[in-house]
């Protein structure tokens, strides 16, 4: 079935440091791709989206770019703050019935920044 | 716009009772789920509605009833609680015509069952 990996967490980095969260994932057809962030004691956001091979989604510094030949979608961000810990979840959508779109989650890094 | 609301936000129950979980949007949009978050597990679709009247089951929809009787509502439904089910909830809405079908998240119900 579809699937989507994350790299495990927790990552703990220091303010200024350059990100990677790595995220693979396994579809039958050709998937858009989500990164959500989940602040603490909030609901998930939306932070960025691709919805074709090679697209690059960025949102607030962090990019990721939909890559079909080795079936990433690594998050990157060049300097990150303190603001920027959360949890982030890589998810993928086959697209839609009728208007319903099924999102399937990796299993979520939780990102923590030190200043 | 209150956006998705969720309620209660946190809530404990024995194995066995009953509970209803409380979602609504004010954003007229026609879809609507409901998630569980586990640790390590990320989030798992239990049900979801593509519009009043209209429900489908999800990836793990067992121990779990839902309803949609109005476009607003969505409501999820446990009819005998159990340690299983200890879990955050989420619930989550979208709109097909805007074409981004960007799902929009309530800040969920934290639930423990003992």
């Amino acid at each position: 079935g579809d699937s989507v990996t994350q790299m495990e967490g927790p990552v703990t980095l220091s303010e200024e440091a350059f990100l990677t969260i790595n995220c693979t994932y396994t579809a039958t057809g050709y998937p858009s791709l989500f990164w959500y962030v989940q602040y603490p004691g909030e609901g998930l956001q939306l932070l960025l989206k691709a919805t074709k091979a090679d697209d690059k989604g960025s949102n607030k510094g962090f990019e990721a770019t939909y890559r079909k030949e080795t079936t990433s979608f690594h998050l990157e961000k060049g300097s990150v703050q303190v603001s920027d810990s959360a949890v982030y979840f890589c998810a993928l959508s086959l697209g839609h019935t009728q208007g319903a779109q099924k999102l399937v989650f990796g299993q979520g890094t939780r990102l923590t920044i030190n200043p | 716009n209150a956006g998705v609301t969720q309620t209660p936000k946190f809530q404990v129950l024995k194995t066995g009772q009953s509970m209803t979980l409380q979602c609504a949007q004010d954003m007229n949009h026609e879809y609507m789920s409901w998630y569980r978050q586990d640790p390590g597990m990320g989030l798992r679709l239990i049900h979801y509605s593509v519009g009043a009247g209209i429900t489908d089951q999800g990836e793990v929809p067992n121990g779990y009833n839902v309803s949609r009787s109005t476009t607003e509502d969505f409501p999820l439904r446990l009819l005998s609680a159990a340690p299983s089910q200890t879990s955050v909830y989420f619930c989550a809405s979208s709109y097909s015509a805007s074409g981004s079908y960007e799902q929009y998240f309530g800040p969920g119900t934290r639930l423990t069952v003992t």
